[in-house]
């Protein structure tokens, strides 16, 4: 059980916008910074967004980060077929002085 | 470029002990907090371990605490992880990975990844 909640899946169709939550509580997401990655099978995961809503250079502006209280999003617009993967939140938990991460969430592009 | 490289990881017995290292190349090394990051078959991603660039801050998740030690040697932009009492649950894919901040606990986020290096705990 993850101290971070994601929804396992979500789907859409190509050109569709989809959201994933990251619900946390006042010890981690609440005061910490929050990060999104993303794993295509096979592969190192690949950051998307870090401290909260900063896009690394070469991550499309598909890609957004937003935070609001004890719970962060992401979003992905424009969906494409590549962009089928597994996609995890991150941050700080001050409580336990540890990283967490969500459990995941699994886009599949309809 | 910056490159992570993951070596010492294999097959090992329960209750014995491994030493994971990571060198890292293309950024200044002591300037960043750096983590373990696992992944487990069939598993999502946890995190294990941190340490920031002094060395003076580690943190630990609850199910290696006690048992695994990160240091780091800024000297050879080399990061460590020794793992004693190995349990079946430890096998996993192991991610040295790079913070985008330089204290553990600010934790920006993990901008440069390792390719990940195996540790199979199996009699």
């Amino acid at each position: 059980q993850s101290v971070l909640t994601q929804p396992p899946s979500v789907s859409a169709t190509p050109g569709q916008t989809v959201t994933i939550s990251c619900s946390g509580g006042s010890s981690n997401i609440g005061n910490n910074r929050v990060s999104w990655y993303q794993q295509l099978p096979g592969t190192a995961p690949r950051v998307l967004i870090y401290e909260n809503n900063k896009r690394p250079s070469g991550i499309p502006d598909r890609f957004s980060g937003s935070k609001s209280g004890t719970s962060a999003t992401l979003g992905i617009t424009g969906l494409q077929t590549g962009d089928e993967a597994d996609y995890y939140c991150a941050t700080w938990d001050s409580r336990l002085s540890a990283g967490v991460f969500g459990g995941g969430t699994k886009v599949t592009v309809l | 470029e910056v490159q992570l490289v993951e070596s010492g990881g294999g097959l090992v017995q329960p209750g014995r002990s491994l030493r994971l290292s990571c060198s890292a190349s293309g950024f200044t090394f002591d300037n960043y907090a750096m983590h373990w990051v696992r992944k487990a078959p069939g598993k999502g991603l946890e995190w294990v371990s941190g340490i920031g660039w002094s060395s003076y801050s580690t943190g630990y998740a609850d199910a290696v605490k006690g048992r695994f030690t990160i240091s780091r040697d800024n000297a050879k932009n080399s990061l460590y992880l020794q793992m004693n009492s190995l349990r079946v649950e430890d096998t996993a894919l192991y991610y040295c990975v790079k913070d985008t901040l330089n204290v553990v606990g600010a934790m920006g986020g993990f901008d440069y990844w390792g390719q990940g290096i195996l540790v199979t705990v199996s009699s």
